[in-house]
């Protein structure tokens, strides 16, 4: 199947400062790439979709200024959690779709932020 | 609104069969993906069906009914490493995602 790759796996950061999150497919190009948030013991949670090339569309309750996303290319996207808090620790996984609508989503290895 | 639902927890024994039961209302529909997750890991595919019927692969099969608004995934020969969280999730009219809770399976010996 499909590889897509995410770095970092984990990432410890000072309340307040930003971390990116990145987010490859490293043998297929994804013209659509998903990025979830999942709380321990809680199923995974959409904060938005992007379209390469175009801007994300996110979901009700996402702070687009907050948790901004790229989609440059294809092959990458990444999300940037902007002046993070405590409360952004989580699980953050990106996930990717190909060409034909059908296709199920391969996802990313997942990356654990902790906001300290 | 759309919703899918499953049980939150299940509990078979090593050797034994499991049936994890999903059903969804969605705006259209356009498949069916069941995925397995282990703890602090990305989920994994394991099926996508689409058509009404029993797709079988493995030790795993995963059956649809799209009548019903059900599906199942089935485990059969349950080993100790099949203790993990496995999602339903639909593909809706717009080809989105809309992802179950997702069931926690536990083995036990």
């Amino acid at each position: 199947g499909a590889v897509v790759s995410q770095h970092p796996s984990w990432v410890i950061c000072k309340s307040g400062t930003s971390v990116k999150i990145e987010c490859r497919s490293l043998d297929f190009q994804a013209t659509t790439m998903f990025w979830y948030r999942q709380f321990p013991k809680q199923s995974l949670m959409l904060m938005a979709t992007s379209n390469e090339g175009s801007k994300a569309t996110y979901e009700q309750g996402v702070e687009k200024d907050k948790f901004l996303i790229n989609h440059a290319s294809l092959t990458l996207s990444t999300l940037t959690v902007t002046s993070a808090h405590p409360e952004d620790s989580s699980f953050y996984i990106c996930s990717a779709r190909g060409f034909r609508e059908s296709t199920e989503a391969f996802f990313g290895q997942g990356t654990r932020l902790t906001v300290v | 609104g759309q919703n899918i639902d499953q049980p939150t927890e299940m509990t078979a024994t090593e050797g034994a069969i499991v049936q994890i039961n999903c059903t969804y209302q969605t705006s259209g529909f356009n498949g069916l993906f069941w995925y397995q997750q282990h703890a602090g890991e990305a989920p994994t595919f394991l099926s996508y069906n689409v058509l009404d019927g029993l797709e079988e692969k493995g030790r795993f099969s995963s059956f649809l009914s799209r009548s019903k608004g059900y599906s199942y995934l089935l485990l059969k020969e349950l080993q100790m490493k099949d203790s993990a969280s496995y999602l339903c999730a639909a593909l809706d009219s717009n080809y989105q995602l809309i992802w179950g809770a997702g069931t926690k399976l536990i083995i036990k010996p």
